[in-house]
């Protein structure tokens, strides 16, 4: 596509359940990262993939939160047992060499 | 530890007075500066980066590695400048990606 699809645009989640939020890179773009914005911040860096190696996630704030990009090209990013202080929006952006791409985020409400 | 501080949360000027979004940093290696945009309702796009040194939309930022900032400045602004800007950084991190740091945002107002 032309440019970094995500999906949902927008979920509502009850406290406790598991929501899968999708990425759909720009084609052939080697870097995907995933990022989180709370209300009123900047976005923060959760975790980042080359082609199918997952090789950084030091920003993913606890182990209820698991990314996958298996084929190196989509990439889904899983929240389990979601809480309040999930709430956010998870952006994606894609990358060849240098300089991202991001998508238009999906925003999760924990309710 | 890497960190991006935007001081002003909010800032409005009137059209075609000057504009200065100011951003802070510190990094203990040689970062590379960004400046992102993100307009009503569109998704986060870059503005400018320092090593490009480029003017885009007549907005510049200068790199002062002495007071460590990278602040953005136009000259002139038009009230279709008004959105949220984000500097960020990127900081070398596990694998070699290189993510970014981003500041918490300035919200630009520009009154007719």
């Amino acid at each position: 596509g032309a440019g970094v699809s995500q999906s949902p645009r927008y979920k509502v989640a009850k406290r406790g359940q598991d929501v899968a939020l999708r990425c759909d890179p720009i084609s052939g773009h080697v870097s995907l990262f995933w990022y989180q914005q709370a209300l009123g911040q900047g976005p923060e860096f959760l975790t980042y993939f080359q082609n199918e190696a997952q090789l950084d996630k030091s920003g993913l704030p606890s182990d209820r939160f698991f990314a996958e990009r298996p084929e190196g090209s989509v990439s889904t990013l899983k929240i389990q047992r979601t809480q309040q202080e999930d709430s956010a929006v998870y952006l994606c952006a894609s990358s060849l060499w240098t300089g991202y791409t991001f998508g238009s985020g999906t925003r999760l409400t924990v309710v | 530890a890497q960190r991006v501080t935007q001081p002003e949360k909010l800032l409005s000027v009137f059209k075609g007075a000057p504009v200065e979004l100011k951003c802070n940093y510190s990094y203990s290696g040689s970062p590379e500066l960004f400046w992102y945009v993100q307009y009503s309702r569109q998704r986060l796009q870059l503005l400018l980066r320092h090593i490009s040194r480029e003017s885009i939309k007549g907005f510049t930022a200068d790199l002062n590695k002495g007071e460590t900032s990278f602040h953005l400045k136009k000259p002139f602004a038009q009230e279709e400048d008004s959105a949220m800007y984000y500097c960020a950084l990127t900081a070398n991190s596990q694998g070699g990606s290189e993510k970014l740091v981003f500041g918490k945002g300035t919200k630009l107002t520009v009154n007719p």
